[in-house]
């Protein structure tokens, strides 16, 4: 079955960068883009970006691109998103999941929460 | 970036009775190819999202008939013929036509 384990939850200052990770099991890692979509307290969800696998392209929304960096490292089916410069407003859960083929969206991780707090 | 509008954004329901999510989007979701790209998520408390319809009206495997999806643009719906206690939570719809894509705020499905 379609597994997407994703890295523990992470604590920042402003200012910082954090990295999450997002594992992948059950399909084939290279046939599928991944997408980030994040989630605020009590909020609504939000596109990122997603990454094309099988050769590393990405597309993000306006707002991240400069600061959000999607990446993959095939040889051990797992798929990264670094988001720099953090503030307040960047506290939330955030979730990898997996292109649905249908431009939309299918499997997903269990999430991490990023607290960003001075 | 399109925006998707759902209502309500709260939905008291009656255990059994039939429950309804309106979806609109502020263009046309129509695809170059033709395809209308709008699913419909699940969030169940505590949990991750899940799928439970995509290109309007297909249920995913393992999704219960109850679930139905419809629509034709800009008004989306998402339908429950009678509501279980397994269906409280928040119902997202997401448009996938348009760069960005975009989600609704979130309809609260909750028991009266």
């Amino acid at each position: 079955q379609v597994q997407l384990i994703q890295s523990g939850a992470e604590v920042k200052k402003p200012g910082a960068s954090v990295k999450v990770s997002c594992k992948a099991s059950g399909y084939t890692f290279v046939d599928y883009f991944m997408h980030w979509v994040r989630q605020a307290p009590g909020q609504g969800l939000e596109w990122m970006g997603r990454i094309k696998i099988n050769g590393g392209g990405t597309n993000s929304a306006q707002k991240f691109q400069g600061r959000v960096t999607m990446t993959r490292d095939t040889s051990i089916s797992t798929a990264y998103m670094e988001l720099s410069r953090l503030t307040s407003d960047d506290t939330a859960v955030y979730y990898c999941v997996r292109d649905g083929g249908y431009y939309d969206l299918d499997y997903w991780g269990q999430g991490t929460l990023v607290t960003v707090s001075s | 970036d399109v925006v998707m509008t759902q209502s309500p954004l709260s939905l008291p329901v009656t255990l059994g009775q039939p429950a309804s999510i309106s979806c609109r989007s502020s263009q046309s979701l129509v695809h170059s190819d033709g395809n209308t790209y709008l699913s419909w998520f699940q969030q169940r408390p505590g949990q991750s999202p899940r799928r439970l319809i995509y290109k309007v009206s297909n249920r995913d495997s393992g999704v219960p008939d109850r679930f139905s999806g419809s629509g034709s643009g800009p008004d989306f719906t998402l339908e429950i013929s009678r509501v279980e206690a397994e269906d409280v939570g928040v119902y997202y719809c997401m448009q996938g036509t348009h760069w960005p894509w975009t989600f609704g705020q979130g309809t609260k499905v909750e028991v009266k």
